[in-house]
């Protein structure tokens, strides 16, 4: 079966700071992977997404990257972290396809201080 | 603006009593997705209904669509303490792909034991 590995679970990081968030997928090959911010009480806002290695579509211009180094690792990074930045991030994947749901790791709330 | 939200934002209910969550879009779409987000955790997929489609069904759970008013509904049957959740609905529109899956803000359901 799949799953899906997302690390730290949470993450204090000072102004200024470089980021570093992991996810990984095991048990299938060439998924979507995709990168979401959630704001308290609010919604999903996808932040970046991948097809394939080194293969990334920003959705939302900001002061994030992300990156794909193998087939089922996704990273997010930012060189200097704002306090805007803080928020809870979720890692996912899915098949191709519009009709594949997505399958979430638990997420990491990072705050900025 | 989003184009899938949820009504109620929250919504408390007595164990053994049915919830009913409904989700209105704007724009037409290929398919709806139903899921659930525990406090501080990933979301999980319920159900997905295609736009062709007017009712499903997985154990407790079902989801309706219309797409003559834009909307859907979620209930939930013989409701637990368990299933106290934020419920979002998320729409891939009908020329989109996967990656855009557009979430509302969330039911925040209450289950009282």
């Amino acid at each position: 079966s799949q799953t899906i590995h997302q690390w730290p679970a949470t993450l204090v990081q000072p102004v200024g700071s470089p980021l570093s968030l992991e996810c990984t997928v095991e048990g299938t090959s060439n998924p979507n992977l995709y990168w979401y911010r959630q704001a308290a009480g609010r919604g999903l806002q996808l932040l970046f997404y991948s097809v394939g290695i080194g293969q990334i579509s920003s959705e939302v211009p900001q002061n994030l990257s992300a990156s794909r180094p193998q087939d089922r690792q996704f990273i997010l990074s930012s060189k200097k972290l704002l306090l805007s930045d803080s928020g809870f991030y979720l890692c996912a994947w899915s098949e191709m396809g519009r009709n594949s749901p997505l399958h979430f790791g638990n997420g990491t709330r990072l705050t900025v201080t | 603006s989003q184009q899938g939200e949820e009504d109620p934002q929250a919504l408390s209910i007595q164990e053994g009593e049915n919830a009913t969550m409904n989700c209105s879009y704007k724009t037409s779409i290929n398919n709806l997705q139903w899921y659930r987000q525990n406090s501080g955790r990933g979301l999980v997929h319920l159900i997905l209904i295609r736009s062709n489609e007017r009712e499903k069904h997985s154990g407790r759970l079902r989801v309706t669509l219309d797409t003559s008013k834009k909307s859907s509904s979620l209930l939930i049957t013989a409701s637990r303490a368990a299933d106290t959740a934020s419920y979002f609905c998320a729409t891939v529109l009908l020329s989109g792909s996967a990656r855009q899956l557009t979430f509302g803000s969330g039911t925040q359901l209450t289950v009282l034991p």
